[in-house]
This record gives structure tokens, sequence and C-alpha cells, in this order.
């Protein structure tokens, strides 16, 4: 099935670091959604975007809706050991129809 | 609110048998449920969409004989998987959206080895 490229694929960071990790794709997406997933736990809705240039933030995260419509990044600032996890993005072609397709997933891994 | 849970949250099953699990909306009405299947360190992958009352929609290369879907209710459906294989142990996830159909609510995930 289809799936959206994300990288990096995996990052080691010091706590207090900020992360930077970005999903593209060859086709348009009228809606991105950031996910986090804990080792063996469903995913979890970070941020979902609707519009494309639209920025928006949760807390430390912050994330953007490229112009395209092909493509979003995620943003966390001064990371924290809890951040630690996998982070997928996913995007929605057709509104009023939630079918998602995942991104690849970056595995983030923060240092105390 | 917006509460799915799944049932086993873990299951071991001899080859060629058949596992059932649940996915349950607890506090809302899910008129859409899906299920995916996730291998390890990969992302997950849609297999089928089903909608209250009708037949699972499944995606390109899922079987639907071998992989049944029942939306039965507005909070519950499941997924069959019949005649297990070693090459079927995955982790289930299943997610449900309510009557706005605005956002997908994920489940815990169910892990199913088939030896």
């Amino acid at each position: 099935g289809q799936q959206l490229n994300q990288s990096p694929q995996s990052m080691f960071i010091q706590e207090g670091e900020d992360v930077s990790m970005n999903c593209t794709s060859s086709s348009i997406f009228n809606t991105w959604l950031w996910y986090k997933q804990d080792p063996g736990e469903g995913p979890v809705l970070l941020i979902a975007l609707y519009k494309a240039g639209e920025l928006t933030s949760n807390g430390r995260l912050t994330a953007q809706f490229g112009i395209t419509r092909k493509d979003s990044f995620l943003n966390i600032s001064a990371s924290i050991p809890s951040d630690v996890g996998i982070y997928f993005c996913a995007g929605i072609m057709n509104t009023g129809f939630q079918k998602l397709v995942f991104g690849t997933g970056t595995r983030l891994l923060v240092s105390p | 609110g917006a509460v799915v849970s799944q049932h086993p949250s873990w299951v071991i099953c001899k080859s060629g048998t058949s596992v059932k699990i649940e996915c349950r909306s607890l506090d809302f009405q899910a008129t859409t449920m899906f299920w995916y299947r996730q291998f390890p360190k990969q992302s997950l992958m849609l297999m089928a969409t089903s909608n209250e009352g009708s037949k699972a929609t499944y995606e390109q290369g899922v079987e639907k004989d071998k992989f049944l879907i029942n939306h039965a209710s507005l909070t519950l459906s499941t997924l069959t998987v019949t005649s297990a294989h070693p090459e079927d142990s995955s982790f289930y996830i299943c997610s449900a959206t309510d009557t706005s159909g605005y956002e997908q609510y994920f489940g815990p995930g169910t892990r199913l080895t088939v030896t």
C-alpha cells in the first residue's frame, strides 16, 4: 500500500535539544496528522493540520502543512526523555472520509 | 472521552487455528472502524474499513476470506484471523471514528503470535 516518506528514519539526541522531522509525498493530501506511538501501544494524535500553509502548535510541538500539500514537518523543542517513541505522519486525501496513509516513521531516542 | 479498547492485548495461537480480536468504542458510537497491521519496526498498514451493518472494504492484497471482519454494532468490530500462520504474527490495531467522522481514535493494539 501507499506510504509517506519520513526523514530521518531515527534520531538520537540529548535532552534539551530541538528536533525536526519531515514527511513528504508524491500525492496531494487535504489533511496532515502527526502521531506518537509508544512501544506496544496504539498511536496517539499529537497535531492535526487542515489547511495548506497552516502552522499549529501543541505545547512544545509545532507542525506545518506544506504549501504544496505534499509535505509536512514536525518540530519538538527542548526535548525530554518522555519524548522517546516513534513519530508517524499520516495524510488524508479526501475530506470527510478518514482513510489514513501513514508515514514510514521516525524513531526518536533522547538521552538524559 | 473517545476511548477505544481491544481484546485481547496479546494472544499466542498454534498454526492452523483461528483467533478473534475485538475492538470496542467505549464512550461513543463508532460508525466506521478501521483495522491496521503493523510488523516490527514498520509503519501501520490499513487492512480494511468497516461500517456498521455492512460488509468491510479490504485494501488491495488483503485476503478477505482470511481476515474476517464483522461490524455488527456501533460499538463493536471483530477481526478473525482464520487458519493463522506464523507470517500472520503481527501487531493488529483498530481505530474508530464517531458520527462526525472528524477524528480517528486508535485502540491499544493486539499482539498476535502464531507458533
